[in-house]
């Protein structure tokens, strides 16, 4: 039972242009989301998180917007870098555990 | 920043045999660390939540006599995939939990591959 859901497992985006990373939730108890940057053999490095009281969250060129009525997040990066290409991994924390959706490796094209 | 170290990197074993992971935050005390399993292309599955002091808690389907976890001090945990078969090989990641407010100070360690023939 996935209950973190990231729906598409490669997204290819112009340098310069904004990468949409999307991520369904099916748990109402999660109460925070967080955003993983993961290359191949490494850990994941944390990006962004946003509370479930909020809507937006933002830091540099990382935007984190949350749907809750439609269990919905997204992480929004503008301008694309070619330094950005990895797989990008939604969490949700419930008791304390963070659970992980299935990554989208993003490749950011010169 | 938080720092954890993982070792080994990289383990290849015959089947069989026993295989410890190690896990430490470098800078800060870990109270609670995690242990995940990634197989290629997939999510990253949480196998179970170790405290220190105290016995591993382990999510439903994993086998707790097959991967025993052990958090002895604040700074370690291990690992140890006992008479390890072809399909424990994965990717093992660790995390440790630094407490600096709700929802943040999760740190990775940079995982170990283990392959065994």
């Amino acid at each position: 039972d996935q209950q973190v859901k990231q729906n598409s497992p490669s997204l290819s985006v112009q340098e310069g242009r904004i990468s949409i990373l999307n991520c369904d939730y099916t748990n109402s108890m999660f109460d925070y989301f967080l955003w993983y940057k993961k290359y191949p053999a490494e850990g994941p490095t944390f990006l962004i998180s946003i509370s479930s009281i909020k809507d937006k969250n933002e830091d540099g060129r990382f935007t984190v917007f949350l749907n809750k009525s439609a269990k919905h997040l997204s992480l929004h990066i503008v301008p694309s870098q070619p330094g950005d290409s990895a797989v990008y991994f939604c969490a949700a924390l419930i008791r304390g555990k963070l659970i992980f959706g299935q990554g989208t490796e993003l490749s950011v094209k010169p | 920043g938080a720092v954890v170290s993982q070792h080994p990197s990289r383990v290849i074993c015959k089947s069989g045999t026993s295989v410890k992971i190690e896990c430490r935050s470098l800078d800060f005390q870990a109270t609670t660390m995690f242990w995940y399993r990634q197989f290629p292309k997939q999510s990253l599955m949480l196998m179970a939540t170790s405290n220190e002091g105290s016995k591993a808690t382990y999510e439903q389907g994993v086998e707790k006599d097959k991967f025993l976890i052990n958090h002895a001090s604040l700074t370690l945990s291990t690992l140890t995939v006992t008479s390890a078969h072809p399909e424990d090989s994965s990717f093992y990641i660790c995390s440790a939990r630094e407490y600096i407010g709700y929802g943040s100070g999760y740190t990775f360690g940079s995982g170990t591959r283990l392959t065994v023939v």
